[in-house]
């Protein structure tokens, strides 16, 4: 199986603050990799695919970077509705798997 | 409107079986893989299995081989989570979601059903 190490676990920062969220893969995914975000009680939501791509809809404060075993999810400035917990997930086979999570709290 | 919606929230005792839903609708159900997603009580996503229901080819974790049951059902455009005996760790919210990319697994999920939580307790 293909780890995904997220870090950090949890970050503090404030509305308006450039924030930086990264995921390490064990073997090398090409651009196989996506981030969501989760709000409590509800379905994840994807941001970025192919590492580098903005879903339709998601706003472009939000932005994706890396290949190989090393990417980046970046939030330009955080906005109050920004706050939750990010996902990454790699596909590059059928197993996929999730990154453990990043919870994003108010500081 | 593309959208995936879950079977509603269930109560089981250990021991018994469970069948929980995923309808597609506003899209070719046949050509897009669905996977399912298990959330834990306070904890992350794991990916489960997939199908694809053009042909049911079916895709399991390895954590998960032997313990679920996935199918489809093409004629109703719905997917379908099965245990056939539960256990108090089965307690948990799952998701289906759909792979972004016509005809393949290669893709991130970009359609999620809202979710169904599953509680077995004695």
């Amino acid at each position: 199986d293909i780890q995904m190490t997220q870090s950090p676990s949890t970050l503090s920062a404030s509305v308006g603050d450039r924030v930086t969220i990264t995921c390490r893969a064990s073997q090398s995914l090409s651009s196989w990799l996506a981030w969501y975000q989760q709000k409590p009680g509800k379905a994840p939501k994807l941001l970025i695919y192919k590492a580098s791509s903005l879903e339709s809809g998601v706003p472009s404060r939000f932005s994706g970077s890396g290949s190989g075993t090393e990417f980046t999810l970046t939030i330009s400035s955080l906005q109050p509705d920004d706050f939750a917990t990010y996902y990454c997930q790699q596909y590059n086979s059928y197993l996929n798997t999730f990154g453990q999570g990043t919870k994003l709290e108010i500081k | 409107e593309v959208q995936l919606v879950q079977s509603g929230a269930e109560v089981k005792k250990p021991g018994e079986s469970l069948k929980i839903s995923c309808k597609g609708s506003g899209y070719t159900f046949t050509n897009y893989w669905i996977g399912w997603v298990r959330q834990m009580p306070g904890k992350g996503l794991e990916w489960m299995g997939g199908i694809y229901p053009g042909d049911s080819d079916i895709r399991y974790s390895p954590s998960f081989q032997g313990q679920v049951t996935i199918s489809a059902d093409k004629s109703i455009s719905t997917a379908y989570l099965l245990w056939s005996s539960l256990k108090a760790s089965d307690t948990a919210k799952y998701y289906c979601a759909r792979h972004q990319d016509s005809g393949t697994y290669f893709g991130a999920f970009d359609i999620w059903g809202q979710g169904t939580m599953v509680t077995v307790s004695s």
